[in-house]
């Protein structure tokens, strides 16, 4: 069964350093997703990706974060400038299409910043 | 915000079925309801969604009340491996691409 595959599973960054977490999604999806959640607290959406470009934006994705797919099968997410509060773990998902179709999930990097 | 809301925390004894409600009385004619769950702290793993009839998949059974206010996934026999957070998500075009997730609830399946 496909699957969204993320890496690295685990990162340590020192505050103010830059880190790109990777994603694979599923290979014939169209839309690709990053959510966050900070240790013992809910799912948060950051942003959602489609055809190259910046479909939605939370609150949480400042000019801090980017995203990009450089190629036909990688998603990144980049924090530029990383802070204690970055530390979370982030959630890749991709979906066929937009809403009312489903979202699979990867399983997750780790973010630790000290 | 999200727009269900779902009990903390649930038990279930293994081998016996699991019934997780939810609510959602705001739900427009639009939205869907999703179940999701997160073992630890994986990724949230998708189970079943619907709009208005009753499904079933090889994972669970969901059941749509007539009015659509309410919902109630059913793991049908229970496992210690369900044991998870349980996740009732409304999703629709008002809330574009993303998921709102709410705290969800905690199934603990006990032997």
């Amino acid at each position: 069964e496909p699957e969204v595959t993320q890496t690295p599973s685990h990162q340590v960054t020192q505050m103010g350093q830059e880190v790109i977490l990777r994603c694979v999604p599923i290979s014939n999806h169209l839309y690709f997703y990053w959510y966050r959640q900070i240790l013992g607290q809910k799912v948060e959406f950051l942003v959602s990706f489609y055809n190259n470009e910046i479909s939605e934006k939370s609150e949480i994705f400042d000019d801090q974060f980017s995203v990009e797919r450089p190629d036909g099968s990688n998603f990144t997410l980049k924090i530029r400038s990383t802070k204690l509060e970055d530390s979370a773990m982030y959630f890749c998902a991709s979906s066929e299409a937009s809403y009312q179709e489903t979202q699979y999930f990867g399983p997750g990097t780790r973010l630790l910043v000290l | 915000d999200a727009k269900t809301t779902q009990p903390p925390s649930m038990d279930c004894a293994e081998g016996r079925a699991a019934n997780l409600p939810c609510n959602h009385s705001t739900i427009s004619g639009n939205e869907y309801v999703y179940w999701y769950r997160q073992i630890h702290s994986q990724g949230p793993q998708y189970i079943i969604h619907g709009l208005k009839n009753n499904e079933t998949n090889e994972m669970a059974s969901l059941i749509i009340t007539e009015d659509r206010k309410s919902s109630t996934l059913i793991l049908p026999h229970a496992t210690l491996r369900d044991t998870a957070v349980y996740y009732c998500i409304v999703s629709g075009f008002q809330y574009g691409n993303k998921l709102v997730f709410g705290a969800g609830t905690i199934l603990r399946v006990k032997s």
